[in-house]
């Protein structure tokens, strides 16, 4: 399957800063998904990233707070704006390869103060 | 919007012992995918499910995939500790094309 690297792994980042989590795919891939989680719950889509185009952003999401770039098809960034300690969570990128399905990076925990 | 009800939301079970968990949803899927996920890693992949009625096995691990692609069952039998984790199932195609429906989760824990 691919292998996708995201980092960094944890940050712990002050309130009214921004955060900005990049995922490298080892091979072009046309979606590139941006994902957040609570511990032990499942996962909530924030945006599908598509190369040359902006991002799709899913209900209750918005491209100020989640600013997110696409350079090239095997790149990725998701940066998140103005934290707040809601903001608080896991974020996980994605990729659809096909014959792969859909693989993940291994996640950035976030922890606002 | 495309909803996948996952249950049971939490298990625990004592080593040696089987069980299922579901995945059902009012929506035609192209494919189902199965992950476990351990805490501080992303999900991991064990298994993707494509044709109606279709059945899959992973050493102790069944998955099957209902007749009308709307729903997906995980069974794992004589549960190990190692099999402790969260199993998720993740829906693709249909309305949302190109994105992963998910279900809630299921937290499995295997006592020794």
């Amino acid at each position: 399957s691919a292998v996708i690297s995201q980092k960094p792994s944890r940050d712990i980042c002050q309130r009214g800063t921004s955060l900005t989590i990049q995922c490298q795919v080892d091979s072009q891939v046309t979606m590139m998904f941006w994902y957040r989680q609570q511990p032990g719950q499942s996962l909530t889509l924030i945006a599908t990233a598509n190369q040359g185009s902006e991002a799709t952003y899913e209900s209750g999401f918005v491209i100020d707070k989640f600013p997110i770039s696409r350079p090239n098809l095997t790149f990725s960034t998701l940066t998140v704006s103005n934290m707040s300690p809601e903001d608080s969570s896991i974020y996980l990128c994605s990729a659809e390869r096909a014959n792969y399905g859909y693989t993940f990076g291994s996640g950035t925990r976030l922890t606002v103060v | 919007t495309q909803l996948l009800e996952q249950s049971p939301q939490f298990l625990s079970i004592q080593e040696g012992e089987n069980l299922t968990v579901y995945c059902n949803s009012s929506s035609v899927f192209s494919s189902l995918q199965w992950y476990r996920q351990e805490p501080g890693e992303g999900p991991v992949l064990l298994v993707t499910v494509v044709t109606g009625g279709e059945v899959k096995k992973l050493k102790r691990l069944t998955f099957q995939f209902g007749d009308a692609r709307k729903d997906s069952s995980l069974h794992i039998t004589a549960a190990q500790p190692g099999d402790t984790g969260l199993y998720l199932c993740g829906g693709a195609g249909g309305t949302s094309y190109g994105k992963l429906t998910f279900g809630q989760g299921t937290i499995l824990t295997v006592h020794p």
